[in-house]
């Protein structure tokens, strides 16, 4: 089936450093999100990504959907404690029925040493 | 919006027992996903609903889970009878087009 690789599985930083992860695909998607998810609870969106080449800004975070369409990154820029937890990546191929399933990759653990 | 609305928060039930799991969308949602959470297998779709009607259910593990979504605020994801490798966090979600807000999620004990 469809599978996204994510990676770093983790990672361990001191407050202050910058962050990078990425996810790839071996399908072509033609929408990225990435998620991130606090300890006991659901993935929250933080950024979502409808355009191959698209380049997005939230606070901190960068994300950018790949000129293939099969891959992704998300940057984060001068970490804070609140930054820690898991973050995921998705691809979603079509809104029409029966492709608008999510496939999330297998998820970044990230630690923050203050 | 309240969200998506998930009960109960915690299930600890016995080897054999029925567990049914709840969801309330967010109002206007068209789609309904379930997940289920470990550390093996990370996120796995069980099964999604479109205006009510079940789209993919080559999720769901086996005979004993089913889930019904009798109308567009609420749907229930039962196993019947459980078994301790049940044992997971259990997630809603609900979305229209692009992306999806999950639920806090139901974490299953099966002892």
């Amino acid at each position: 089936g469809q599978q996204l690789n994510q990676s770093p599985q983790s990672m361990f930083i001191q407050e202050g450093e910058d962050v990078s992860m990425n996810c790839t695909s071996s399908s072509i998607f033609n929408t990225w999100l990435w998620y991130k998810q606090d300890p006991g609870e659901g993935p929250v969106l933080l950024i979502a990504l409808y355009k191959a080449g698209e380049l997005t800004s939230n606070g901190r975070l960068t994300a950018q959907f790949g000129i293939t369409r099969k891959d992704s990154f998300l940057n984060i820029s001068a970490s804070i404690p609140s930054d820690v937890g898991i973050y995921f990546c998705a691809g979603q191929q079509s809104i029409i029925q029966g492709a608008q399933k999510l496939v999330f990759g297998q998820g970044t653990r990230l630690t923050i040493n203050p | 919006d309240a969200g998506v609305i998930q009960s109960p928060r915690h299930e600890v039930t016995e080897m054999g027992q029925e567990v049914t799991l709840r969801c309330k969308p967010i109002s206007g949602h068209d789609y309904l996903f379930w997940y289920r959470q470990t550390m093996m297998r990370g996120l796995e779709l069980l099964i999604y609903f479109n205006n009510n009607v079940p789209i993919d259910d080559s999720g769901m593990p086996e005979d004993r889970f089913s889930a019904k979504m009798p109308n567009a605020s609420f749907s229930t994801l039962k196993i019947q009878p459980s078994e301790p490798r049940d044992s997971a966090v259990y997630f809603c979600a609900s979305s229209r087009l692009y992306g999806y807000t999950f639920g806090s999620g139901t974490r299953l004990t099966v002892v």
